[in-house]
């Protein structure tokens, strides 16, 4: 099974400021990319889905790129609530399901 | 809302006594899968559905075992439970597999072995 490989963290921000992580992924023909929010102990929530020319929900802003296989997250302006686990998924071609990667820790300071 | 049902969200059993965990979904999805978390790591898949087809991971212990009934419900029996299955177990739903659609999770049923 491909990789999928992400930093753990944490990442210690204070509120107000801006944040990306990255994600990178060893099967260049993955075709699908997600971000989901893991709060402690809840389930996996989807963020947003990542396509090939970028996209924005609000403060949020994935990107990817396919050259050097790596998806990125961008939070802007953090609030104490992005305090959360942001997970990479990935769908690798000739496989029928997602790959997870073990997620980033980011932790919002007043 | 539409959403994905987890049962018991806590689960106790003794070591070796067989335990069913349940999901149900009303999102109509084709797919269900099961995965395991355990702390600080990733959601491993153990199998899923897709509509009454069963698909297993390679690395899925026999010990697990799982029915998927109708479209709406899925169950997860652990046949024979040992300490290191102490985890979360998630349900997740989806219109199709890969990238036909991201999966919807259910709240998990944490569960411990004593």
């Amino acid at each position: 099974r491909k990789e999928v490989e992400q930093d753990p963290g944490p990442f210690n921000v204070p509120e107000g400021a801006t944040v990306a992580f990255n994600c990178t992924y060893s099967n260049s023909a993955s075709q699908s990319f997600f971000w989901y929010r893991q709060d402690c102990r809840k389930e996996p929530k989807l963020l947003m889905s990542v396509y090939s020319s970028g996209n924005e929900d609000g403060r949020f802003t994935a990107q990817l790129n396919r050259a050097s296989q790596y998806i990125s997250l961008l939070i802007r302006d953090s609030k104490l609530s992005d305090s959360a686990t942001y997970l990479c998924v990935v769908n690798d071609e000739g496989y029928s399901t997602l790959t997870f990667g073990k997620g980033t820790m980011l932790l919002v300071s007043p | 809302d539409a959403m994905v049902i987890q049962n018991p969200r806590y689960q106790v059993t003794q070591f070796g006594k067989p335990v069913t965990l349940s999901c149900s979904q009303t999102l109509n999805h084709n797919v269900m899968y099961w995965y395991q978390q355990k702390s600080s790591q990733a959601p491993k898949l153990l199998f899923h559905y897709y509509d009454k087809d069963f698909n297993n991971e390679a690395d899925t212990p026999d010990n697990f075992q799982s029915r998927r009934p109708n479209t709406s419900f899925c169950f997860l029996d652990i046949r024979s439970p040992g300490l290191g299955d102490a985890a979360m177990y998630l349900c997740a739903t989806s219109r199709d597999t890969g990238g036909g659609g991201a999966p919807y999770f259910g709240p998990g049923t944490r569960l411990l072995v004593l």
